[in-house]
């Protein structure tokens, strides 16, 4: 079983749409949990980052950890075409450790 | 600033030969990580320094590769002999810790594509 597990996609939806993305762990040690979003041919950039369990709300974009379930979701609201992306998740048992990334789902949203 | 600088941008070359991807960080970030990502194994985490000291190299895949930070502005990834199962796009990143920072967020340049033929 991989450390990180993603739903690879790829997933379509009409603009407007509500998006879910998904992560499952294994490592209970995680305690950092990110969100980062990468354009075809470019780095991954961070987009969410949050600590422990809870949630945390930008914009149109809300994270949610719940380390019971060893589980992590990503919602975006109002998709926009920009938003076409691959969304990878990322964890790491400390602020001061290796950051291991899931494999990342692949996210159209259609005009 | 202009980010983490990756070079070169592309790759091609002969299987093996020996290949050197350079990366220079962001002035002042005292991490540097080196992934690679394929479609198979997505990104993975080959090797990673703090203040320019190797602190974990469990992803190096093979004695074939090495990495090596021989000042805060510069690092190189070298690959002696390549193979074509190195074929992968292999990112550089950096990032700051301490001072309320941590070295999760990461600052990832535009990564080398890399073909060995």
């Amino acid at each position: 079983q991989k450390e990180v597990e993603q739903d690879p996609g790829p997933l379509s939806v009409p603009e407007g749409a509500i998006v879910s993305l998904n992560c499952t762990y294994s490592n209970s040690a995680f305690q950092y949990f990110m969100w980062y979003r990468q354009y075809s041919r470019k780095g991954p950039e961070l987009l969410m980052y949050t600590y422990s369990s809870g949630n945390k709300e930008d914009g149109r974009f809300t994270a949610q950890v719940d380390k019971s379930s060893k589980y992590i979701s990503l919602f975006i609201r109002d998709s926009q075409p920009s938003d076409s992306a691959t969304y990878l998740c990322a964890m790491s048992p400390s602020s001061y450790d290796k950051v291991i990334f899931g494999p990342g789902t692949s996210l159209s949203v259609i005009p | 600033d202009a980010g983490v600088i990756q070079s070169p941008r592309h790759e091609v070359t002969e299987m093996g030969q020996e290949v050197t991807l350079r990366c220079k960080p962001i002035s002042g970030h005292d991490y540097l990580f080196w992934y690679r990502q394929t479609m198979m194994r997505g990104l993975e985490l080959l090797i990673y320094f703090n203040n320019n000291v190797p602190i974990d190299d469990s992803g190096m895949p093979e004695d074939r590769f090495s990495a090596k930070m021989p000042n805060a502005s510069f690092s190189t990834l070298k690959i002696q002999p390549s193979e074509p199962r190195d074929s992968a796009v292999y990112f550089c990143a950096s990032s700051l810790a301490g001072a309320g920072n941590t070295n999760e967020k990461l600052f990832f340049g535009s990564g080398t594509q890399l073909s060995v033929l």
